[in-house]
């Protein structure tokens, strides 16, 4: 089954307790792209990869980090987590930029 | 970075009855894309439009792309439970899609 997995669902942390959000792809897609969603301000794009070793920042990259060493992963990394990241995250992928976006199925995080 | 705006924000409804949402921006898109999302999971794309003017049907769904492709509207005919959810847009930025820029949502209840 065509699929975007994200590993944890839920996480609680506190902050600057370094942590990594996974997501994997099993439709060997180019694109990747990593948001954040928040109650009236819809989906922010935080970074995005055009393919291995491509990663540019979206909108709100401040206190992320990305990389994309196999087509498949792209994991999001919170080096210092801080409370304004506490939010609802979402991997999306597509076959190349502006394509069908698939999207996983959401990481909820909480930092206090 | 361009601004999409949605309204209603919140849209509740008696099952059977028709409604319109709306999408608009000061900018113009390359392409604009429609996306509901359920509690607890993903957007998933509903439609694409491209061309100024397209209309696009999906079944009781029916999507318009403005003249100027600035801003976009979803009818929906005979509403039922099962459309319950939040109804996201999104823009993309440039003819490469490389950067979607999402709406707020419309958040619509259809009442049994």
């Amino acid at each position: 089954e065509a699929q975007v997995t994200q590993n944890p669902r839920y996480l609680i942390t506190v902050t600057g307790k370094k942590l990594t959000v996974t997501c994997s792809q099993n439709m060997n897609h180019e694109y990747m792209s990593w948001y954040r969603q928040d109650p009236g301000l819809g989906l922010r794009q935080i970074y995005y990869s055009m393919n291995v070793e491509v990663t540019d920042k979206g909108d709100v990259p401040e206190g992320y980090k990305v990389s994309r060493k196999e087509k498949r992963n792209f994991p999001l990394i919170l080096e210092s987590p801080s409370p304004n990241q506490t939010s609802l995250y979402f991997c999306a992928s597509s076959f190349t930029s502006g394509a069908r976006q698939y999207f996983g199925p959401g990481t909820r995080l909480t930092v206090t | 970075t361009q601004l999409l705006e949605q309204s209603p924000q919140f849209l509740s409804i008696q099952e059977g009855e028709n409604l319109t949402v709306y999408c608009n921006s000061s900018s113009v898109f390359s392409s604009l894309q429609w996306y509901r999302q359920e509690p607890g999971e993903g957007p998933v794309l509903l439609v694409t439009v491209v061309t100024g003017g397209e209309v696009k049907k999906l079944k009781r769904l029916t999507f318009q792309f403005g003249d100027a492709r600035k801003d976009s509207s979803l009818h929906i005919t005979a509403a039922q439970p099962g459309d319950t959810g939040l109804y996201l847009c999104a823009g993309a930025e440039d003819n490469y899609g490389q950067n979607f820029v999402f709406g707020p949502g419309t958040r619509l209840s259809v009442l049994p």
